[in-house]
Parts: structure tokens; C-alpha cells; sequence
């Protein structure tokens, strides 16, 4: 149980174009999603958490008009990574949190590497 | 806001010796302290976990302590093996609305066989 998805597994797009990242939960519902960004040797740094529902919380230094995220229902959530530059190159991560009862433990999925030319 | 440390960056050890991976945290309300290995290209695994009201968990090989006062925790690994090779990341999380979780640095392990 607890299985997220996300799709798609490898990007690569032109400068200026915009990427559009899904995260699914499988099999339970997540009141709570999570988008972080990995560059190469580095950590997981969180972008923003998403309710579903309500806008997403941005974390700072994290520009909401070019990273937008949409939770829309209890089971997806999008990344529209807008206006995309190399410097966006990188893999983004989402995690999902399921009802309180699951406590504070997110679920990981797989990632999407970005690759901006 | 809450930060995350974390010691050494990088950590080799022969096979079957133990590891020691060693964080710390500044927010007094983080409650949830999962480790997460990486192998390369893929999704962060929950390997151990630890809450606020516990001092110790151990799964087999791995065990977790926390000292909330001095609010630091760190990751065990006995008897390591050569598939321990990876790199770990601590994480704390509070209870609150969010329930985000801020990660460590990160600590490259190597096995020698």
C-alpha cells in the first residue's frame, strides 16, 4: 500500500517551453502533497506543500508563478514547471501524505528528471 | 524555521564495521525524525523513523537514537554490508498543519568489500 506515481519518469524540453509533472496517489487518499527539487549530490529541498482543494504554500525563494501546482483532487497533483530555462534543469520529487491517522510519514515517488536545452 | 545538520558528508567504512550518521535540528516542536537511503536516480526508502516520545528504535541492522534535549539524532548501522553503499538522508517533521518535512545534507556511505 501507499504507492505513488509520477509521470513522466524523463523529460527533456527547449528553453521557454513549459513541463507539466503528475503525482498520483494509488491507493489511499493524500490530503497533503509535497514537491521538493533534487540537483546532482545535493538534498531534497522542498518547493511547497499543497492541500487539495486550497493553493499551494511556497517555500521561500521559490517563485509561485513559475512553478505552479495544482492539487486538485484527494489522488493528483501537478508541477507546471512555466517558461522553462537550463537552470531548471534538475529531478523533482513528490511525496504524499495520507488521512492524520498516517501521522507525519510521507510517500515518495519516483521522480522526474528535467532536462532543459 | 526549522534547520537540519548533518555529519559527515561522506563516510567509508570496511565491510561488516558499523556507521554512524549524526544530525541535528533547531526546532524544539519537530516530533518525526525518518532516515531515507538514495541510490542513484532513485525515489528516497524510509529505512527507519523515529517519534519525539521514544529515545531508541532498532529494525535488525539499524537502529535509531534521539536526545530531544540536545536535540540531536543519529542512524546505526551494524555489520554493514557492501548494498549499504548509499547516501542517507535525516529529515525532521513537525505535527502541525503542514506536516513538511526539512532535510539534512545528506551522507555518502561506502562499503569496502
Amino acid at each position: 500500500g501507499a504507492v505513488v506515481s509520477q509521470h513522466p519518469s524523463r523529460v527533456i524540453c527547449k528553453s521557454g517551453t513549459s513541463v507539466k509533472i503528475e503525482c498520483r496517489s494509488l491507493d489511499f487518499q493524500a490530503t497533503t502533497m509535497f514537491w521538493y527539487r533534487q540537483f546532482p549530490k545535493q538534498s531534497l529541498m522542498l518547493m511547497a506543500t499543497s492541500n487539495e482543494g486550497s493553493k499551494a504554500t511556497y517555500e521561500q525563494g521559490v517563485e509561485k508563478d513559475k512553478f505552479l501546482i495544482n492539487h486538485a483532487s484527494l489522488t493528483l497533483s501537478t508541477l507546471t514547471v512555466t517558461s522553462a530555462h537550463p537552470e531548471d534543469s534538475s529531478f523533482y520529487i513528490c511525496s504524499a501524505r495520507g488521512s492524520p491517522s498516517s501521522y507525519n510519514e510521507q510517500f515518495f515517488g519516483p521522480g522526474t528528471r528535467l532536462t532543459v536545452l | 524555521g526549522e534547520n537540519v545538520e548533518q555529519h559527515p558528508s561522506t563516510l567509508s567504512v570496511q565491510e561488516g564495521d558499523s556507521a554512524v550518521i549524526k544530525c541535528t535540528y533547531s526546532d524544539s516542536a519537530s516530533n518525526y525524525f525518518p532516515w531515507y537511503k538514495q541510490e542513484l536516480g532513485k525515489r528516497p526508502q524510509l529505512i527507519i523513523d523515529i517519534r519525539s516520545n521514544v529515545g531508541e528504535k532498532k529494525d535488525q541492522r539499524i537502529a535509531v537514537t534521539l536526545n530531544k534535549t540536545a536535540k540531536h539524532f543519529s542512524l546505526h548501522i551494524t555489520e554493514t554490508q557492501p548494498e549499504d553503499s548509499a547516501v542517507y538522508f535525516c529529515a525532521a517533521s513537525t505535527g502541525e498543519w503542514s506536516y513538511k518535512y526539512i532535510f539534512g545534507t545528506g551522507t555518502r556511505l561506502k562499503v569496502l568489500a
